[in-house]
């Protein structure tokens, strides 16, 4: 069936610091989702990216799905404390397929 | 954006009793939603796919005779948790899809913080 994964599991980083997690899926997406979840929240909704190649960027989170639209990423940039919490990707193949998510990256950032 | 509003978000419960959690889209219909697990420090887990007027489709692993879904309205989806056992202590999140042109994205509610005594 299908899988997500995502790479690193846990990343701790200096304050300033940019930051890098990676999502890679065992098929071809329709679309890949990023969210956010802060401990002890639910998952909050960061961005969709749709299209092959496509790079998305809010503020200092640049996000990018792969040209075989198999694979992602989201950067931060110069890390804040506020940027804590864990960054799920999750993706369908199709437009209206099942939402699977990665097992997502735990960020700390140390001040 | 659109609202998705879950309800309780904690409820503690004796083992062997049932609880019922309910999913609502407070400003779009939901065609499909969607039930999740999560346990601590991990990701979530998709339980159940549910469309409106149908029955849910159940991920492997998952007992369709414990964790009843019901999607009566294009609002309102329902997970009752029978004959709870500790075990069942999680946190269940369910998110709904839009019928377009909202596009795919799943809206999540807030959450259940579900503790089993």
């Amino acid at each position: 069936g299908q899988q997500v994964m995502q790479i690193p599991q846990y990343q701790h980083v200096q304050e300033g610091e940019d930051f890098t997690t990676y999502c890679n899926s065992s098929t071809t997406l329709s679309n890949i989702q990023w969210y956010k979840q802060r401990p002890g929240g639910h998952p909050v909704f960061l961005i969709q990216l749709v299209k092959s190649g496509e790079v998305k960027k809010q503020k200092r989170l640049t996000f990018q799905f792969g040209e075989a639209k198999k694979n992602s990423s989201l950067h931060i940039t110069a890390t804040q404390t506020t940027d804590v919490g864990t960054y799920f990707c999750a993706g369908s193949k199709t437009s209206y397929d099942k939402v699977i998510f990665g097992p997502g990256t735990s960020l700390s950032v140390i001040p | 954006g659109a609202v998705v509003s879950q309800h309780p978000s904690r409820v503690i419960c004796k083992s062997g009793t049932s609880v019922k959690i309910e999913c609502r889209s407070l400003d779009f219909q939901a065609t499909t939603m969607f039930w999740y697990r999560q346990f601590p420090k991990q990701s979530l887990m998709l339980m159940a796919t549910s469309n409106e007027g149908s029955k849910a489709t159940y991920e492997q692993g998952v007992e369709k005779d414990k964790f009843l879904i019901n999607h009566a309205s294009l609002t309102l989806s329902t997970l009752t948790v029978t004959s709870a056992h500790p075990e069942d202590s999680s946190f269940y999140i369910c998110s709904a899809r839009a019928q377009p042109p909202l596009g795919s994205e799943a809206f999540f509610g807030q959450g259940t913080r579900l503790t089993v005594v």
